[in-house]
C-alpha cells in the first residue's frame, strides 16, 4: 500500500503569519499531485494540480511547489487570514491518470484573529 | 449551476437493509467517483466511472454496487448494509476521464445500526 503523508497533522497560527505544510509521496509511477482545501461542513475544493518536477502554482496568497524526484510538495500560505482555516489535503495520481487518487490525511489549519 | 448533488444528506439504516445513495452532476463530466471518509483515514475510492456504461472498482469496492446509465447520474447501492459501512460518502466528478480536478458533492452521512 502506497502512503501519502502530510505534516504537520494540525497547527494554529495568528492572523498575518505565513505558514507551510508538507506532502510526501512515493515518486514511482508519478502522474500528478493534487492539493484540495476542505472547510468544515463543506466539500473539498481543488486548489492545484501539478504534474512536472519543479512546478510552482499560485492562487492569491496560496502557492505550492513540487519535487517529484524526492517525492514532496509544499503548500505555502502567506499572511494567513481566519478564512484560511480549513483542512488542506494532498492526493497522488499514478499510472498515467488521476482516476485512483491516493489521499493524505490532511493538515488542519486554524488561524486565530 | 448546481454542480454535484448528493441525496440524502443523512441516513440511518438497520443492518441488512438496502439503500441507494444518489449522485447527479450537471456539468457533463465524464469521470465520476464515490469515496468514503472515515476517522483517521484518507478518502478511499469505492468505485469510479469514466463514462456512461463504464464502471470500475476502486480501493474498497466490497459491499457496494454502482451503475452509470447516463452521463449525469452515478448511484451507489448498498445491497445489505453492515455497521462497517457507517461513514461519510462523497461523490465527485471531473470533466477529464483521467480524473483531473475533481468536484465534490456535499456528502452523505450514513449510520448503520
Amino acid at each position: 500500500i502506497l502512503n501519502v503523508e502530510q505534516s504537520p497533522q494540525s497547527l494554529h497560527v495568528q492572523e498575518g503569519d505565513s505558514t507551510n505544510f508538507t506532502c510526501s509521496f512515493p515518486s514511482s509511477n508519478f502522474y500528478a499531485l493534487h492539493w484540495y482545501r476542505w472547510e468544515t461542513a463543506k466539500s473539498p475544493e481543488a486548489l492545484f494540480v501539478m504534474t512536472l518536477n519543479g512546478d510552482e502554482k499560485k492562487k492569491g496568497r496560496i502557492s505550492a511547489t513540487l519535487n517529484t524526484k524526492e517525492g514532496y510538495s509544499y503548500l505555502y500560505i502567506k499572511g494567513s487570514q481566519p478564512e484560511d482555516s480549513a483542512t488542506y489535503l494532498c492526493a497522488l495520481g499514478q499510472d498515467g491518470n488521476n482516476r485512483k487518487l491516493i489521499w493524505g490525511l490532511g493538515t488542519s489549519l486554524g488561524v486565530n484573529p | 449551476n448546481a454542480g454535484v448533488t448528493q441525496t440524502p444528506k443523512f441516513q440511518v439504516l438497520k443492518t441488512g437493509q438496502s439503500m441507494t445513495l444518489q449522485c447527479a452532476q450537471d456539468m457533463n463530466h465524464e469521470y465520476m467517483s464515490w469515496y468514503r471518509q472515515d476517522p483517521g483515514m484518507g478518502l478511499r475510492l469505492i468505485h469510479y466511472s469514466v463514462g456512461a456504461g463504464i464502471t470500475d472498482q476502486g480501493e474498497v469496492p466490497n459491499g457496494y454496487n454502482v451503475s452509470r446509465s447516463t452521463t449525469e447520474d452515478f448511484p451507489l447501492r448498498l445491497l445489505s448494509a453492515a455497521p462497517s459501512q457507517t461513514s461519510v460518502y462523497f461523490c465527485a466528478s471531473s470533466y477529464d476521464p483521467r480524473g483531473n480536478i475533481q468536484y465534490f458533492g456535499a456528502g452523505t452521512r450514513l449510520s448503520v445500526l
